[in-house]
Order: structure tokens, then sequence, then C-alpha cells
């Protein structure tokens, strides 16, 4: 089975524009959760979005916001971006549904984001 | 969500057994102890958890205390593949929701050849 994808690797962006990254979860995989990865903060969940609903929200402004499609891929987007946001994004995907006792999480490789 | 304390760095010789502790004291009675590593370059990766009994599996152990609040993470043989970011996190399981991990700082593990 192909692991989680995430496209692209690596942006560059300039400040006040806006980025949109992908996810691609893995197969059968419903959840997908979004987290970004700063030196100074660490790992910060952003949110979770199962069968097409956010179900889960982190801390982050309005600014950040995300969307899942019917065949759970996944798009974050960050508007007017600031230099703040340079960071590693990541996405997970998870098997949840009737059945599934234990969601681990399956991370992808994420995409750097760098804002000038 | 509960705090956990965990140590910022460790050592350990190459081959050697490693064992990694972490303080939960206000973790809930519904709350599995996971642990996930990232090694560098990558996304994190599952390691183990467990609730309240201590938890084998093909990568590590994990060694609950009776009172849930602390646990320790147990490499039995580490590699140099095992130098990674080792985060604990109590973490809440169900079949519908509440897929959100909440990262500490993690140990860094470095293994000395």
């Amino acid at each position: 089975k192909a692991g989680v994808t995430q496209t692209p690797r690596y942006l560059i962006k300039t400040r006040g524009q806006q980025v949109t990254l992908s996810c691609s979860p893995i197969s059968g995989h419903r959840s997908v959760s979004w987290y970004q990865q700063t030196p100074g903060q660490g790992l910060q969940f952003l949110f979770e979005y199962f069968s097409e609903t956010q179900r889960n929200k982190g801390n982050f402004p309005g600014r950040f916001s995300g969307r899942q499609f019917s065949n759970s891929r996944s798009e974050m987007n960050v508007s007017t971006l600031e230099l703040g946001d340079s960071a590693l994004y990541l996405c997970a995907s998870s098997l949840v549904g009737e059945g599934t006792t234990y969601n681990e999480q399956f991370f992808g490789p994420g995409t750097r984001l760098t804002v000038l | 969500d509960a705090k956990t304390t965990q140590p910022n760095s460790m050592e350990s010789n190459e081959e050697e057994p490693v064992h990694l502790p972490c303080n939960h004291s206000t973790i809930s009675g519904t709350d599995y102890i996971h642990w996930y590593r990232q090694l560098p370059s990558q996304g994190p990766e599952y390691v183990i958890h467990g609730l309240t009994s201590n938890v084998n599996n093909r990568m590590a152990s994990l060694a609950i205390a009776e009172d849930r609040k602390s646990s320790t993470l147990i490499l039995h043989r580490a590699t140099l593949r095992d130098a990674a970011v080792y985060y604990c996190i109590p973490r809440k399981i169900s079949n519908f929701g509440n897929e959100k991990l909440t990262f500490g700082t993690g140990t860094r593990l470095t293994i000395i050849p």
C-alpha cells in the first residue's frame, strides 16, 4: 500500500500570498489531520477532517483552512502569508470507522513552506 | 490534554538498551499512552501504545507505572536507525473522533556508534 503523499514537497512564497497544500491519504483511510512543525513551537495540530467534515480544530487563525474531498484527499490553504508561517506542514491519515478500536496515525513526509 | 514531561535529550551506545522516561501525572483514566518518533527529515511514526499493562511489539516495549503517572519506552538494542525525537502522547481512543495528537517537546535520542 502506498503511504501518505504530500505535494509539493517544497514551496517558496512571499508575504501576502496564499498557498494550497495537498495530501493524499493511505487508501481506505477516511481521516486526515494536518500539523504545523516549527523550531519554536514544535508540532502543533491544525485540524482534522473525516468524511469531508472538519471534526476538530487547533488554535490557529482563520487564515488557515482546509477541506476534504469525497475520495478523502485533503487540501489546506493559508491565506495572506506571514513570515511566521514558514514551517513544515505534515499531513497524517488514519483508519477510522466501525470495527476499528485503535487509530494509528500515518504521517506523510511533509511540505516545507518558506515565506520570504 | 494531559501534560507530559520528557528529558530534552539522551544518549546511548549502539546495541545497548535504552530507557526513555515520560511523566504524565495528569493523565485521565481513559487516556492511552502513545509513543511516536520522528526520524531526521521524516514525519512522525507510531511506535507503541498501552493503557495499563506493559506492552511489547517488534519495535519496542512500553512499561507503564501502576499509578499510570509515568511510563518508559524501552528499545532493547538500539541501532543507529533509532536516532530520533521520541514523543510520549496521552490520547483517548475511540471509533469516531479524537484523531488529534498533542505533541510535547519530546526526547532527542542520539545513538553513539
